[in-house]
């Protein structure tokens, strides 16, 4: 079965740092292309990066490029989300996904990590 | 302002068929796949159709998908209590060379 647990959500002031991590379990980690999706208390989805199994193509939103970092520990079966400058708008719950279908098509996904922008 | 255009709100009465519309253009639903996907307060997002109209297994045939163009809509017949949730529509933007999530269509059982 598969299972992905993400951590390191909490409260941060604007302008701070969080690191998120997902740890996958239940399949060939080092197989599978993964993503980060958040949502804002009220708001839709939003798509956030998402990096490939070898760590060759990585992607952006607009909105948090060059602030968020993707990356990925194959040998840990870890996925990351380095968080900097921080706004109120980053306020969300982060999902992590493994991407099942093409780029977005994603079958599994974790319980999700809130994270909270406030000063 | 999503990029892909859904109606914030739809609904329906048990047993009715009811659609919803994901409006896009010619960079992410003209030249790819649309995904939808159910939300429901507290849970993960739950994939329903993937590749336009290709059901997941243990997804209900009761849903069902289509593309035409630069647009996409999801069916769901036989209406229930259950499917009470928000929808999105979901596709990869190649001008963006991202994903791109619609806003949402939060569905009412009547």
């Amino acid at each position: 079965e598969v299972n992905l647990v993400e951590s390191g959500g909490g409260l941060v002031k604007p302008g701070g740092s969080l690191r998120l991590s997902c740890a996958a379990s239940g399949f060939t980690f080092s197989s599978y292309s993964l993503a980060w999706v958040r949502q804002a208390p009220g708001k839709g989805l939003e798509w956030v990066s998402s990096i490939s199994s070898s760590s060759s193509y990585i992607y952006y939103a607009d909105s948090v490029k060059g602030r968020f970092t993707i990356s990925r520990d194959n040998a840990k079966n870890s996925l990351y989300l380095q968080m900097n400058s921080l706004r109120a708008e980053d306020t969300a719950v982060y999902y992590c996904a493994r991407v099942s279908y093409d780029k977005i098509g994603y079958r599994d996904w974790g319980q999700g990590t809130l994270v909270t922008v406030s000063s | 302002q999503s990029v892909l255009t859904q109606p914030p709100s739809a609904s329906g009465t048990p047993g009715q068929r009811v659609s919803i519309s994901c409006s896009g253009s010619s960079s992410n639903i003209g030249s790819n796949y649309v995904y939808w996907y159910q939300k429901l307060p507290g849970t993960a997002p739950k994939l329903l159709i993937y590749r336009n109209n290709q059901r997941p297994s243990g997804v209900s045939d009761r849903f069902s998908g289509s593309k035409s163009g630069t647009s996409a809509s999801l069916a769901i017949s036989g209406l229930r209590s259950e499917d009470e949730a928000d929808y999105y529509c979901a596709a990869w933007d190649d001008s963006l060379s991202g994903g791109v999530f619609g806003g949402g269509t939060k569905l009412t059982v009547l």
